[in-house]
């Protein structure tokens, strides 16, 4: 059984760096083929896809993003973590990590249920 | 980056009607496309990947169409739990994926 679970800050002030933990079961970043991204949602508005991270450490993000995110992980704590810097009130969303099936199709079939940051002074 | 332009971005429609979403890329994304329900305040739950495989435990009464550059998601016969919002996702992108805007799936 795949879970995952967001932990980080609820609030950050503008321009200082967020830092956020996916914790998961149920599978190993060690795993041939095996990913977890990083998804973030504004109130109201659509889903933005930031960032993901592959077993062989080979690592992807979103173009608009890239000089701010940063993606690791800690194969054995089981653990990815996303920093990004320089956060702005139009960084405040809920931000979801995600398993990725990259057996043939390249999807995100697990979720965890999302944390929201609130970027504000 | 790769463009999905998801319409229509809000739909009206009743119990027991046939609805489609539809998704453009802006470039061919050959079958690298899924669909996303997403009901307030819980995270997106896939329905369709690969363009046109059902998730398993999804009900077959939805369907995915299309390959290239358009794509259609097809609820045959509305049920009360399937008005939420739906979104496309394009992962054909070695640079990186894309949502489309979501399409808000409303009570008429």
């Amino acid at each position: 059984q795949i879970t995952l679970e967001e932990s980080g800050p609820t609030l950050v002030r503008p321009t200082q760096t967020l830092t956020l933990t996916c914790t998961f079961s149920g599978f190993s970043l060690s795993t041939s083929g095996v990913a977890v991204g990083w998804i973030r949602q504004p109130p109201g508005k659509a889903l933005e896809w930031l960032a993901h991270i592959y077993w062989d450490d080979d690592k992807r993000y979103n173009p608009s993003l890239k000089t701010r995110l940063t993606i690791t992980k800690d194969t054995s704590k089981n653990q990815v973590v996303l920093r990004m810097t320089n956060m702005d009130p139009v960084d405040t969303a809920t931000y979801y990590c995600a398993h990725l099936d990259s057996g043939g199709w390249y999807y995100y079939d697990y979720w965890g249920q999302g944390t929201l940051v609130t970027v504000s002074s | 980056d790769i463009q999905m332009t998801q319409s229509p971005s809000s739909l009206y429609a009743s119990v027991g009607d046939r609805v489609t979403i539809t998704c453009r890329a802006g470039q061919s994304i050959r079958s690298y496309l899924n669909w996303y329900q997403q009901k307030p305040g819980k995270a997106p739950k896939v329905l369709i990947y690969g363009a046109s495989n059902l998730q398993n435990g999804v009900p077959s009464r939805f369907t995915g169409s299309g390959s290239g550059t358009d794509f259609t998601l097809t609820i045959s016969s509305l049920q009360p739990e399937d008005f939420a919002t739906y979104y496309c996702l394009q992962t054909s992108s070695a640079v990186g994926y894309t949502f489309g805007q979501g399409t808000k799936l409303e009570i008429k």
